[in-house]
């Protein structure tokens, strides 16, 4: 079993440009999550997804939109790049339930020129 | 956003000392509290959930202590060793979600 999958690892974007993170898992967990990680700002929730069908926004919003294709997959979309995007995101899975822990992807490392 | 905040923010520790930092959190609605530990280059990986008051978890050398009536939980590692150097997050659930401290980083000097 992979786990959590996020794909690329790496990207280098010019401001303006667009990109679409993409996260998997095979663990058949109802809720996904997307994260950014800044430095001294601990995990930030981006946007998250309790079930397959719904997503709702999290801590820190705005330029990103999201899509949970069907219960394996969980995109992470940014429309027009920006420097304050340079990040690292992370993927995160949950059975459901505030007793179950997350399950973390590798994360993509983000830069944006 | 709930504010979970976690002191000290970075402590060093001699090797095979002990040593203990603090998370906090609000202490109405309260459903768990996560602890994660998160090594250099790696993810976060789950540590304990807690969800009761008085909760005490223990892995290894790694234990926590939960009370919910006063919003606190400690973190507690016995004889540190330097495989034990990582940032240890706290994390409030609320409802679906997550909120995340900024961390304690731990550094176990040989």
């Amino acid at each position: 079993n992979a786990g959590v999958t996020q794909t690329p690892k790496f990207q280098v974007l010019k401001t303006g440009q667009s990109m679409t993170l993409q996260c998997a898992q095979d663990m058949n967990h109802n809720s996904m999550y997307w994260y950014r990680q800044d430095p001294g700002m601990g995990l930030r929730l981006i946007y998250y997804s309790a079930s397959e069908g719904t997503t709702d926004k999290g801590e820190v919003p705005n330029g990103y939109n999201v899509s949970r294709l069907n219960k394996r997959e969980f995109s992470l979309r940014l429309e027009s790049a920006a420097p304050s995007q340079t990040s690292v995101y992370f993927c995160a899975t949950q059975r459901g339930g505030s007793r179950n822990e997350q399950f973390f992807g590798p994360g993509t490392r983000l830069t944006v020129l | 956003i709930l504010n979970v905040e976690q002191s000290p923010q970075s402590l060093h520790v001699q090797e095979g000392d002990s040593t203990n930092f603090t998370c906090s959190f609000p202490s109405s609605n309260f459903y768990a509290l996560h602890w994660y530990r998160w090594e250099t280059a790696k993810s976060p990986e789950a540590l304990f959930v807690m969800t009761l008051n008085g909760d005490e978890k223990k892995k290894g050398r790694i234990s926590a202590t939960l009370n919910t009536k006063e919003g606190y939980s400690y973190l507690y590692i016995k004889g540190s060793q330097p495989e034990d150097s990582a940032t240890y997050l706290c994390a409030f659930m609320d409802d679906y979600k997550l909120s995340f401290g900024a961390g304690t980083t731990v550094t176990v000097r040989a």
